[in-house]
C-alpha cells in the first residue's frame, strides 16, 4: 500500500515568518494530494489540495507544490498568524484510498 | 445540512464487549470511510465504501466490521473490544468523484479498559 512520510513532526515559527512542511509518498500511481488542518479536539478540515496534473496551487497565504518525479509534495504557509497553530496532515490517494502522513504540529509564536 | 454526524462522542468499553459506532451523512455522498487516529500515527483507514452495498478493507481492518445498506449510513462495529482499539475514530464522506475532498465527522473517543 501507499506509505506517506511527513517532516518535520514539530515546527515552531515566529509570527509573520513562513512555515514549510514536506511529504514523500511511495506509490507513483497516487494522483491526489490533500492537506488537512486539525485544531486541538476538532475534526480535520481540508485547507488545500492538488492533483497530479498540476505542479503548484496557491490559495491566499497557503501554497502546495508537487514533484511527481521525486514523489514529494510540500505545504507552504506565508505570513504565519497565531490561528495557524494546529496539526497539519498531508495525504496521498489512489482512487478512494487516502493515506495520511503522521502529522506536523505547528506552533506560531507571537 | 448537518454534514457528517457521528455518535456517540465518547464511549468506554470493557475488554471483550462489542459496540457499534454510528455515522450518517446528509450530503448524498457515495463514498464513506472510517479512520482511527492515534498519537504520532496520523489517520489510518479502517474500512471504506464507494456506494450502498459495497465495502472494502483499508489499512487496519482487523477487529472491525462495516456494512452499507443505505447511502446515508455507514456503521462501524467492534466485535470484541481490545485495549489496542482505544483511539479516536473519525467517519468521513466525499462526493461521487474519486479523489473528492473528505468531510469528517466530529469523532468518537473510545477507551477500552
Amino acid at each position: 500500500g501507499e506509505n506517506v512520510e511527513q517532516h518535520p513532526s514539530t515546527l515552531s515559527v515566529q509570527e509573520g515568518d513562513s512555515a514549510v512542511i514536506k511529504c514523500t509518498y511511495s506509490d507513483s500511481a497516487s494522483n491526489y494530494f490533500p492537506w488537512y488542518k486539525q485544531e486541538l479536539g476538532k475534526r480535520p478540515q481540508l485547507i488545500i489540495d492538488i492533483r497530479s496534473n498540476v505542479g503548484e496551487k496557491k490559495d491566499q497565504r497557503i501554497a502546495v507544490t508537487l514533484n511527481k518525479t521525486a514523489k514529494h509534495f510540500s505545504l507552504h504557509i506565508t505570513e504565519t498568524q497565531p490561528e495557524d497553530s494546529a496539526v497539519y496532515f498531508c495525504a496521498a490517494s489512489i482512487n478512494y484510498k487516502l493515506s495520511f502522513g503522521a502529522g506536523t504540529t505547528v506552533t506560531v509564536r507571537a | 445540512n448537518a454534514g457528517v454526524t457521528q455518535t456517540p462522542k465518547f464511549q468506554v468499553l470493557k475488554t471483550g464487549q462489542s459496540m457499534t459506532l454510528q455515522c450518517a451523512q446528509d450530503m448524498n455522498h457515495e463514498y464513506m470511510s472510517w479512520y482511527r487516529q492515534d498519537p504520532g500515527m496520523g489517520l489510518r483507514l479502517i474500512h471504506y465504501s464507494v456506494g450502498a452495498g459495497i465495502t472494502d478493507q483499508g489499512e487496519v481492518p482487523n477487529g472491525y466490521n462495516v456494512s452499507r445498506s443505505t447511502t446515508e449510513d455507514f456503521p462501524l462495529r467492534l466485535l470484541s473490544a481490545a485495549p489496542s482499539q482505544t483511539s479516536v475514530y473519525f467517519c468521513a464522506s466525499s462526493g461521487t468523484k474519486a479523489n473528492s475532498p473528505l468531510h469528517f465527522g466530529n469523532g468518537t473517543r473510545l477507551t477500552v479498559t
